[in-house]
């Protein structure tokens, strides 16, 4: 079957750095993209990996290794704003996003 | 620009009755998607438009549901029937081609609830 595993729930402190890691299994893979929900709201695009190695978006990057099957989501410098729900999601040989259940991440201050 | 938009927001239906859903893409964009969400899980893909067609119902989960997109623009998400375990959030999600690692955006969603 098709799965992606991530952390249920990850803890930080404002100021800090953190990685929500994401491992995949889909029939035919074309690449990785995560996406940031907040409570209550849409799902929003962050970073697509299609390329092993890191791409960096500002304070997000997002890494693959494909021959892992896996990657994850580098945040920096965390924000109070940054507390929300983030989903990777590998994209299979149908060209549809297969879900992971989400990382609520949680930031302290 | 506008984004997409879906209607109505929340809609609370008794089992056994008939719903619609609605989803307004972004203009221009010709691939459209339909999710599910439940309470802590990710989307779960439904049906994917290309234009007007269904290129990808597979995730629909048995006959009750249909979805159409007769002019290639909105579109309707259609339940018959509807079972208490039909209850989540509708997503809707447009990309302008489909192409491969295209950002979907995504609507605020139906909420629905089935006593």
């Amino acid at each position: 079957g098709q799965s992606l595993e991530q952390p249920s729930e990850v803890t930080a402190v404002e100021g800090a750095i953190v990685q929500i890691n994401c491992t995949y299994q889909t029939s035919g893979f074309y690449g990785l993209s995560w996406y940031q929900q907040h409570d209550g709201g849409a799902p929003t695009f962050l970073s697509y990996n299609a390329l092993d190695g890191l791409e960096e978006t500002g304070r997000f990057s997002s890494f693959l290794s494909r021959s892992d099957s896996y990657g994850y989501l580098l945040l920096q410098e965390l924000q109070m704003k940054d507390s929300a729900s983030y989903f990777c999601a590998a994209m299979d040989s149908n060209y549809q996003l297969i879900w992971g259940a989400g990382t609520k991440l949680i930031i302290k201050p | 620009g506008a984004g997409v938009s879906q209607t109505p927001s929340n809609k609370v239906t008794e089992k056994g009755k008939y719903v619609e859903l609605r989803c307004d893409p972004i203009s221009g964009h010709t691939a459209l998607y339909w999710y599910r969400q439940s309470l802590g899980q990710g989307p779960e893909f439904l049906i994917y438009f290309q234009g007007t067609g269904a290129a990808d119902d597979s995730g629909l989960p048995n006959d009750r549901f249909f979805a159409v997109r007769p002019e290639g623009s909105v579109s309707t998400l259609k339940i018959q029937r509807t079972e208490r375990g039909d209850s989540a959030v509708y997503l809707c999600a447009s990309s302008p081609a489909g192409a491969e690692g295209e950002t979907q955006y995504f609507g605020p969603g139906t909420r629905l609830l089935v006593l």
